[in-house]
């Protein structure tokens, strides 16, 4: 059963905690991206990734941090230094060779309290 | 980047009427995409526009584009009580970056 993956759906963490959201795709898409959506913003790039070992910030990069060391994953890091954090973050994969259209993940709800 | 912006924000309509977005950008693009989201989860991947196309038809979708007016059109045609959902545009800008950069959605009611 191909797709995408987050877990968990739901995280709570205290002020000044590093926290890992984890994307997993089984797709063999090269392509993984990072989104962030708050009410009435739409989704906005946080971190891209179109190949192993690589990865290019998006529009709102800083406190984040993001690794690519296998193309199945692509995790991302909201450390202490995202002066806002809780959102929901959304994961996205796409076959380069292929049509454009990205495939979502569940989303992943973090709140910091 | 450049950003899709839809129009309205919000629609509201009785089971069986048709409902129409639109959505425009600013600079020149590839293709043009359109994204369902249910509340709290994922994107769904609905319809894709290249910029050589003016419309495209997928079951009870069809959507338009005008590159000369950067706009294009989301109509669901008898819609359903499991079409309410937010509607997301999406534009594939020329110049091989491979982002997307998303519209702020319009959010669909369906009453049945």
């Amino acid at each position: 059963d191909g797709g995408i993956t987050q877990s968990p759906k739901y995280l709570f963490r205290k002020e000044g905690q590093n926290v890992t959201l984890s994307c997993e795709q089984n797709l063999n898409h090269d392509a993984m991206y990072w989104y962030r959506q708050d009410p009435g913003q739409g989704l906005r790039l946080i971190y891209y990734s179109q190949i192993v070992n690589d990865f290019q910030k998006g529009d709102i990069a800083e406190g984040y941090s993001v690794s690519r060391e296998k193309k199945e994953s692509f995790p991302l890091t909201v450390t202490s230094a995202q002066k806002n954090p809780t959102a929901f973050y959304l994961c996205a994969s796409r076959d380069r060779q292929g049509p454009s259209e990205q495939y979502f993940g569940p989303g992943t709800r973090l709140t910091v309290t | 980047s450049q950003q899709g912006e839809e129009d309205p924000q919000a629609l509201s309509i009785q089971e069986g009427e048709n409902a129409t977005m639109n959505c425009s950008y600013k600079t020149s693009i590839n293709n043009l995409q359109w994204y369902r989201q249910n509340s709290g989860r994922g994107l769904v991947h609905l319809i894709l526009i290249r910029s050589n196309e003016r419309e495209k038809h997928s079951g009870r979708l069809r959507v338009t584009l005008d590159t000369s007016k950067k706009s294009s059109s989301l109509l669901i045609t008898a819609s359903r009580a499991a079409d309410t959902a937010s509607y997301f545009c999406a534009t594939d800008a020329s110049g091989g970056n491979n982002r997307l950069a998303f519209g702020k959605g319009n959010q669909v009611v369906v009453i049945p």
